[in-house]
């Protein structure tokens, strides 16, 4: 079970807004920063957002990551077709018996 | 970058396998890395996490004991040595490679099947 919950699935139409929350605590989100990844199943993952809300080169800018205390977002605006695909947040806990990099939930974005 | 996997298969339970992840196009030596897993029909699943250097080791609780990541930095090569497999262990294992905090770049996987 993971520490980090995100809605189970999201939906919109092309050129609509579209956004996925991440809910954690203060020995994740809350002292480390989040990452989000997109992915196909079957292709590899796909880094969107990293040290909370900076895009790495070639990601494009309708993907916004944000964070305030123990909550992290992802938005999608002008959703496009090709934005189909399951969407997970990830950040470190200070696990009781050592650090884990832990996973959301994960988000399918229809 | 290029994070090639190899060493999947169908395994019965109880049993081992071991996993591969060659590397390619930057300074493997330099950087952390993971092996992150997805069954089917479910989320991204974090297994293992090695330092740079191999000096740090870090588990899932339900593969502690079980699973063991290792990496050859002269071969430029990830291991995760996998044993006492169960059917829960099923999924398309993942290399991936760490920039700072986050996974930059991932493998495309290489299926596990334990049955």
């Amino acid at each position: 079970q993971s520490v980090l919950t995100q809605p189970p699935s999201a939906s919109g139409t092309p050129g609509q807004r579209v956004t996925i929350s991440c809910s954690g605590s203060n020995s994740n989100i809350g002292s480390n920063t989040v990452s989000w990844y997109q992915h196909l199943p079957g292709t590899a993952p796909k880094l969107l957002i990293y040290s909370d809300n900076l895009r790495p080169s070639g990601v494009p800018d309708r993907f916004f990551g944000s964070k305030s205390g123990t909550s992290a977002s992802l938005a999608i605006s002008g959703l496009q077709s090709e934005d189909e695909a399951d969407y997970f947040c990830a950040t470190w806990d200070a696990g009781l018996n050592g650090p884990d990099y832990v996973f959301g939930t994960g988000t399918t974005v229809t | 970058v290029q994070l090639v996997e190899s060493g999947g298969g169908v395994v019965q339970p109880g049993g081992s396998l071991r996993l591969s992840c060659v590397a390619s196009g930057f300074t493997f030596r330099s950087y952390g890395m993971h092996w992150v897993r997805r069954a089917p029909g479910k989320g991204l699943e974090w297994v293992a996490f090695i330092r740079y250097d191999g000096s740090n080791k870090y588990y899932t609780e339900s593969v502690k004991g079980r699973f063991t990541i290792s990496r050859d930095n002269s071969k430029n090569t990830l291991y995760l040595e996998m044993s006492s497999l169960r059917a829960e262990d099923t999924a398309v294992y993942y290399c991936a490679k760490v920039q700072s905090v986050e996974i930059d770049y991932w493998g495309q996987g290489t299926l596990v099947t334990v049955s």
